[in-house]
């Protein structure tokens, strides 16, 4: 099992749906866990960290953590073609002996179609 | 602010020939570092990390080779190029005990 799964996509919802997000881990004591979106061609930048189980809402986004069932969700709303991108996961090793190591996903694309 | 640069941005190497990708950070001091590679298509792989001037550590083996020569620069190279290194270089820094990673703007790759 890798140690962090995304599902591929494409996931493709219409302008101004509800894409939801979904990664899972096999680390049970994973303590954070972090969203990253990357566009074509460029670099990841972080939308949004989150440490414990509920939801955290920043904006149109909401992350979702339920450390219990060992997954991690982010949800957009009212999704713009602006959002279109890959979406990574990265949770850090139980071990990772002190150097903040990030294991990511393989990244999940959205694609927001007008 | 803190602030990462990489270059060069984009490169294309014959197979067999060197490699020399560098990063460097502004704005902090002891930065841990990384350097991590997505093939095209797949996920980001970390290939080394440096927690200090001097100390690398691989988490892969492969034919690349990382370096540390000052608090904020870090250095990718090979001295022969295979096509399977071929992708996106992304260079990255963490600041003190924190997990955030921030990356830099990447290096495109191409081994022909």
């Amino acid at each position: 099992q890798k140690e962090v799964e995304q599902n591929s996509g494409p996931l493709s919802v219409p302008e101004g749906a509800i894409a939801s997000l979904n990664c899972t881990y096999s680390d049970r004591g994973s303590q954070s866990f972090f969203w990253y979106r990357q566009y074509s061609g460029k670099s990841p930048e972080l939308i949004m960290s989150i440490y414990s189980n509920g939801d955290k809402e920043d904006g149109r986004f909401t992350a979702q953590l339920n450390k219990a069932s060992q997954y991690v969700s982010l949800l957009i709303r009212d999704s713009q073609p602006s959002d279109s991108a890959t979406y990574l996961c990265a949770v850090p090793p139980l071990v990772s002996g002190g150097y903040n190591k990030l294991i990511f996903g393989a990244g999940t694309r959205l694609a927001v179609h007008p | 602010s803190q602030t990462i640069h990489q270059w060069p941005a984009t490169l294309v190497q014959p197979v067999g020939s060197p490699l020399s990708l560098e990063c460097t950070v502004e704005g902090t001091s002891n930065p841990n570092l990384y350097w991590y590679r997505q093939a095209a298509g797949r996920g980001l792989q970390l290939l080394f990390y440096s927690v200090g001037i001097g100390q690398i550590s691989s988490e892969v083996p492969q034919n690349l080779s990382a370096s540390r020569p000052q608090d904020r620069q870090f250095i990718l190279s090979s001295k022969k190029l295979l096509l399977s290194d071929s992708g996106f270089y992304l260079c990255a820094w963490v600041l003190g005990s924190g997990n955030t990673i921030y990356f830099g703007e990447g290096s495109w790759l191409t081994v022909v």
